[in-house]
C-alpha cells in the first residue's frame, strides 16, 4: 500500500514570496490534516479535511495561508506571503476516519521551508 | 484544552539495557494516546497507541507502553535498546468527545550507545 505522498521534500524562497506544497493521501482515507513542525517542536496542526470539507482550521494564519481538497483527495496549501518565521517542516497526515477518532493518523515524509 | 509534557529532551540508554521515554497528558474525557517516531528528513511513524482496554499496549518494533490514568501518563518502554532505535519520539493524545486533532508533545531525542 502506498503512503503518504509529498511534494517537494525541500523549498528555499525569500520572505515575501509564495509557495505550494502539494499532498496525496494514502488511497481511501477521508481525513486529510496538514501539521507545521518548527525545529525542536512537535507538530502543530493547521487544517483537517474530511473528504473536501474542512472540519478545523482554528489554528491556521488566515492572513497569510490557504488550503483547498476540491476533490475530496488530494490538497495543496499555500502561503502567501510567506514569512521569515514560517521556516519549518509541513507535514500531511490521513486517516480512514473511523468512528469516535480512534483512527491512527499517517504521515507523508513532509516539505522543509526554508524563508530567507 | 488538551496537552503532552514529555519531561525528557534526549534519553540516553547502552545497547542491550531497557529503555522507557516518559509521557504526561491532560485532556478532557477518555484520552486516545499515541506514540510515534521520527528518523532524520522523514515523516512520523506510528508506533502505537492506546484506545481501552489493557493498560499495556503493544506496538512496532518491540515498543510498549503503559497507560496509568491515576498518574495521567503514557511512557515508552522497551526491554532491549538496539542502536537503531536512536531517533526521536513524539507523544500525542487526543480527548474522546470528538475533537479529532492530535496534540503532540516537544519530542525526546533517544541516544543507543553501543
Amino acid at each position: 500500500e502506498a503512503g503518504v505522498a509529498q511534494s517537494p521534500r525541500y523549498k528555499i524562497i525569500e520572505k515575501r514570496q509564495s509557495v505550494a506544497f502539494w499532498c496525496n493521501p494514502i488511497s481511501g482515507h477521508a481525513t486529510l490534516y496538514w501539521y507545521q513542525q518548527i525545529l525542536g517542536q512537535g507538530p502543530k496542526l493547521l487544517i483537517q479535511f474530511q473528504n473536501n470539507g474542512v472540519v478545523d482550521d482554528s489554528q491556521l494564519p488566515k492572513d497569510r495561508f490557504s488550503a483547498e481538497r476540491l476533490k475530496g483527495v488530494d490538497s495543496t496549501l499555500k502561503i502567501q506571503p510567506a514569512k521569515l518565521e514560517d521556516s519549518a517542516v509541513y507535514l500531511c497526515a490521513s486517516s480512514p476516519a473511523g468512528p469516535g477518532g480512534t483512527d491512527t493518523q499517517y504521515f507523508g515524509p513532509g516539505t522543509r521551508l526554508t524563508v530567507l | 484544552a488538551q496537552s503532552v509534557a514529555q519531561p525528557e529532551d534526549q534519553v540516553n540508554v547502552a545497547e542491550g539495557n531497557p529503555l522507557t521515554v516518559k509521557c504526561t497528558y491532560s485532556v478532557s474525557g477518555n484520552p486516545y494516546l499515541f506514540w510515534y517516531v521520527q528518523y532524520p528528513n522523514r515523516g512520523l511513524q506510528f508506533l502505537l497507541k492506546y484506545i481501552t482496554g489493557d493498560n499495556l499496549v503493544k506496538g512496532s518494533y518491540g515498543f510498549e507502553a503503559e497507560f496509568n490514568k491515576s498518574q495521567t501518563s503514557f511512557h515508552l518502554k522497551k526491554p532491549s535498546a538496539l542502536v537503531s532505535d536512536s531517533a526521536l519520539y513524539f507523544c500525542a493524545v487526543r480527548d474522546g468527545t470528538g475533537r479529532r486533532a492530535l496534540t503532540f508533545g516537544s519530542g525526546t531525542r533517544l541516544q543507543v550507545q553501543p
